[in-house]
C-alpha cells in the first residue's frame, strides 16, 4: 500500500539547534516533493519544494534533501526560533497529479 | 484581503442534511482542490479541478460533489452529511503548471451531529 510517514513522535528542540524532520514513503514515484508548514487553526503554507533530480535545496534557514533510492525527504531548520514551533507537512506530486500528504510532525521549539 | 476565501468557517449540522462549502479565489490560478483534515490521517484529497471544464476525483471523494461554476469558485457539496465526515475541510489553488506550491484558504471546521 502507498504511505508517507513523517516523525510520528511530536519534535521538541532547544533554541538555537538544528531541527531534522524527516519524510518518507513507500509505493509513490513522486515527480517532486514539498515541504509546508501549517499553524493551528490556519491552512498550511508552502515554504521549500524540491524535484526528483535534486538533491538538496537551500532557503535562508531552510535546507531540503530528498534521497529517491532511499525514498526520503529530510527537512533541516537552522539555527531554530520559537517562532518556528509549527506543524510541518511533506507532500508529494505522484502520477496523476494528485498531491498526497504526511500526517505532519509538530516541532516546538524552547526558548 | 485573502487571496483563498472559505465559507462558512464553522457549521454544525445533523446527519441527513445537505451541506455547501464555499471557496472563492483571487489569485487568477486554473487548478483548485479540495481536502479534509483528520488527527493522524494528515490532509487527503477529495476532489481537484483543473479548469472549469475538468473535475476529478481525489482520494476519498465518496459522499462528496463538487461544483466549478467559474475560475475563481469551486464548491464541495455533501449530499446527506454524516458523523465521519466531521472534519476541517481545506480549499487550495495552484497554478496551471503543478509545480508550483498550493494556495491554502483558512479552512471550514464542520461536525456532523
Amino acid at each position: 500500500s502507498q504511505k508517507i510517514e513523517q516523525n510520528s513522535e511530536a519534535l521538541n528542540i532547544q533554541e538555537g539547534k538544528t531541527a531534522t524532520l524527516t519524510c518518507n514513503y513507500t509505493n509513490y514515484s513522486p515527480a517532486y516533493l514539498q515541504w509546508y508548514r501549517q499553524d493551528p487553526g490556519r491552512g498550511p503554507v508552502f515554504l521549500l519544494l524540491i524535484r526528483e533530480n535534486e538533491k538538496e535545496k537551500r532557503k535562508e534557514r531552510l535546507k531540503v534533501t530528498f534521497d529517491t533510492t532511499l525514498k526520503q525527504s529530510l527537512f533541516h531548520i537552522t539555527a531554530s526560533q520559537p517562532a518556528d514551533s509549527a506543524t510541518y507537512l511533506c507532500a508529494l506530486l505522484n502520477t496523476g497529479n494528485q498531491f498526497y500528504f504526511g500526517t505532519g510532525t509538530s516541532l516546538t521549539v524552547i526558548p | 484581503d485573502a487571496d483563498v476565501t472559505q465559507t462558512p468557517r464553522n457549521r454544525i449540522t445533523k446527519t441527513g442534511k445537505r451541506i455547501m462549502l464555499e471557496c472563492s479565489q483571487t489569485k487568477g490560478h486554473d487548478r483548485m482542490y479540495w481536502y479534509r483534515q483528520d488527527p493522524g490521517l494528515g490532509l487527503r484529497l477529495i476532489y481537484y479541478s483543473f479548469d472549469v471544464k475538468d473535475i476529478n476525483k481525489g482520494e476519498i471523494s465518496d459522499g462528496y460533489s463538487v461544483s466549478r461554476q467559474a475560475q475563481a469558485k469551486f464548491s464541495l457539496s455533501l449530499e446527506s452529511a454524516i458523523p465521519n465526515q466531521t472534519a476541517l475541510y481545506f480549499c487550495a489553488t495552484s497554478v496551471t503548471s503543478g509545480f508550483n506550491e498550493q494556495f491554502f484558504g483558512p479552512g471550514t471546521r464542520l461536525t456532523v451531529l
